[in-house]
This record gives structure tokens, sequence and C-alpha cells, in this order.
């Protein structure tokens, strides 16, 4: 079983749409997450760490659910530019390591 | 402020020669340091991490190696570089000291033909 699973989309939303992602991990201990961005080509950046008390960043929001081992990002009000790769990453039991997921692909049409 | 630096952004080599790459890091001190590789649309797959000088942890047994020979310098080589080693390498870093997130170097494209 992978660490980190991620339906990889593609997602297509139109401009101004609400669209949201899943991502489960499977070791229990985890201990960080976070959600990247990557888009085409591009190395990945940080776009927010989730908390246990979720976390909102304008039109994004990230949730965590230990109990199902899940984190969610929410995108509200969707523009062309959120088009791109998000990636879920789990830093579980040590620090040293980080599991990424394979990614989810938005597309963002006018 | 901490930037993190790859070069080459490019590169071409034939099948069987060396490689060598490098990633250097500003503004912090004993960071966490890491090379992925990306193959075409799939996911990152980590391939070393270091902890400090000379320390380097290998995830995945290949024909690569890494080395830390400063405390922010990573450099990832290989003797004899496989078709199957293109890719796109990413290096990063992490403060354990902090929040814990990784930041990504822009990343070297290479071919091998």
């Amino acid at each position: 079983r992978k660490e980190v699973e991620q339906d990889p989309g593609p997602f297509n939303v139109p401009e101004g749409a609400t669209v949201a992602f899943n991502c489960t991990y499977s070791n229990s201990a985890s201990q960080s997450f976070f959600w990247y961005r990557q888009d085409c080509r591009k190395e990945p950046k940080l776009l927010m760490s989730v908390y246990s008390s979720g976390n909102e960043d304008g039109r994004f929001t990230a949730q965590l659910n230990r109990a199902s081992q899940y984190i969610s990002l929410l995108i509200r009000d969707s523009k062309l530019s959120d088009s791109a790769t998000y990636l879920c990453v789990v830093n579980p039991y040590n620090f040293n390591k980080f599991y990424f997921g394979s990614g989810t692909k938005l597309n963002v049409k006018p | 402020s901490q930037t993190i630096h790859q070069w080459p952004a490019t590169l071409v080599q034939p099948v069987g020669s060396p490689l060598s790459l490098e990633c250097t890091v500003e503004g912090t001190s004993n960071p966490n340091l890491y090379w992925y590789r990306q193959a075409a649309g799939r996911g990152l797959q980590l391939l070393f991490y270091s902890v400090g000088i000379g320390q380097i942890s290998s995830e995945v047994p290949q024909n690569l190696s890494a080395s830390r020979p400063q405390d922010r310098q990573f450099i990832l080589s290989s003797k004899k570089l496989l078709l199957s080693d293109s890719g796109f390498y990413l290096c990063a870093w992490s403060d354990v000291r902090g929040l814990n997130e990784q930041f990504f170097g822009p990343g070297t494209r290479l071919t091998v033909l």
C-alpha cells in the first residue's frame, strides 16, 4: 500500500467553481501534512501546511481528519491561474523523510 | 531569507557518461537536504537525504550516489548514466527546528540519449 494516495484527476472545472481534493495516508503516526502546487515543468511550491485545527488562506482551506487518515484541500472561486497539479505530502514518524502523493491535476476553464 | 540553487538547469548526456549535479542552500544552517527524481508525468521519487555533513541515506538502490561535502552543499553523481536516469531532478531542504516544510530548488532536467 502506498504511503500517500491521491486521485490523479484531472478535475476540469469552470472559473468560479469550488473544487475539493482528498488525500489519504497510511501511517497513523504521521506528524506533519502539507499541500504543494506544481506547475508544468516547474518545481513544487508549498501551498499550505495542514494543522490539526485546519488552515485557511484566502480561497484555500485545508483540513486534517486523523480518524479517517485523510487531508483535504478546498479551493473556492477557482481562477484560471489555479490550474496546476496539487501534491499531498506527509511527514511520518520521523522528521527526515517526506512522502509525496502522485498529485491531482486541476484544469480551470474559462 | 533562504534560497536554494541548482545547476545546471538542463542537461543532455549520452548513455555511459558521468553525472554531477550540484545544489546549494543559502540563509540557513544545518538543513536537511534531499534529492528527488520525477519522471515525466509521474510523482516524486526520493533518492537520497542527508541530515548533516557526510551523512547520506539512500532510498533507492541504483547507479546514483550523493555526497554532502559542506553543510549547505549537496551533490548527486553517477559514474555511468543509463537511459532510465532521464528525468527532472529536484533538490530540497527542510529545517527540523521550524515547521519542517520542504522547499525545492528550480530543478535540473536531465535527458540521457
